[in-house]
């Protein structure tokens, strides 16, 4: 199975800065013969099911604001919020779909400094 | 607008089953494949299986393959998810999510609300 690991394991950043969160894979997810990552990147909060932020690594969702971005390739990936809202305050997981299992980080908690 | 419906919260005691619905409306229901996972208290989020709705053909984790079953019912628009054997480690909120395509390496795009399930003599 892939191994998703996610740092750091919780967040707390100030009301309009910039919130970073890590994701490796322990192998590749990058898929030679079309050249996309199958990495997504999801926000949960209390009591909800998680929603779709980004797709193919870097790909955003439809309705996501802009200042949510993705990025990273390989085993390497990175969520940016731009500017931290209010909002925003939730878990927030990477996935493989790379191959079955597909897998799940262990969620990153983003909290207001 | 996509909406995944699912049944209400059960109870079972050890070694029962427990099956689960979740009726899709607002897309073309057999042209998007259908995941089922779970989600245990304070656990990351675990994929349990797919189902290609259009041909319902399915396939499942390894782990817990021989105990879960995932079925369909297109003229109702909705899928099963049916898991036997149940022991208190299976104490979880399920979801069934879409995928973004017909086949399980699309990404999943919606989910249903979820549906606890507590084992529990």
């Amino acid at each position: 199975d892939i191994v998703m690991t996610q740092s750091p394991d919780s967040l707390a950043v100030s009301l309009g800065e910039r919130a970073t969160f890590n994701c490796k894979s322990s192998q590749s997810v990058l898929y030679s013969s079309d050249n996309k990552n199958y990495l997504a990147w999801y926000q949960q909060k209390p009591g909800q099911p998680p929603k779709l932020l980004i797709y193919w690594a870097s790909t955003r969702e439809s309705g996501v604001p802009d200042r949510f971005s993705g990025s990273g390739s390989g085993t390497d990936f990175t969520l940016t919020i731009s500017s931290l809202q209010a909002e925003d305050v939730a878990v927030y997981y990477c996935q493989q779909y790379y191959t079955t299992p597909i897998t799940f980080g262990q969620g990153t908690r983003l909290e207001i400094k | 607008q996509v909406q995944l419906v699912q049944s209400g919260a059960e109870v079972e005691k050890p070694g029962a089953s427990v099956k689960i619905s979740c009726q899709a409306s607002g897309y073309t229901f057999t042209t998007f494949g259908m995941h089922w996972l779970r989600q245990a208290p304070g656990q990351r989020v675990e994929w349990m299986g797919w189902l290609n709705v259009g041909n319902g053909n399915a396939a499942y984790s390894q782990k817990l393959q021989g105990r879960v079953t995932i079925t369909r019912d297109t003229f109702a628009s909705t899928t099963y998810l049916e898991v036997t054997g149940l022991i208190s480690e299976d104490t979880a909120v399920y979801y069934c999510a879409r995928d973004r395509t017909q086949t399980w390496y699309g990404g999943i795009d919606y989910w249903g609300q979820g549906t606890l399930v507590t084992v529990s003599s």
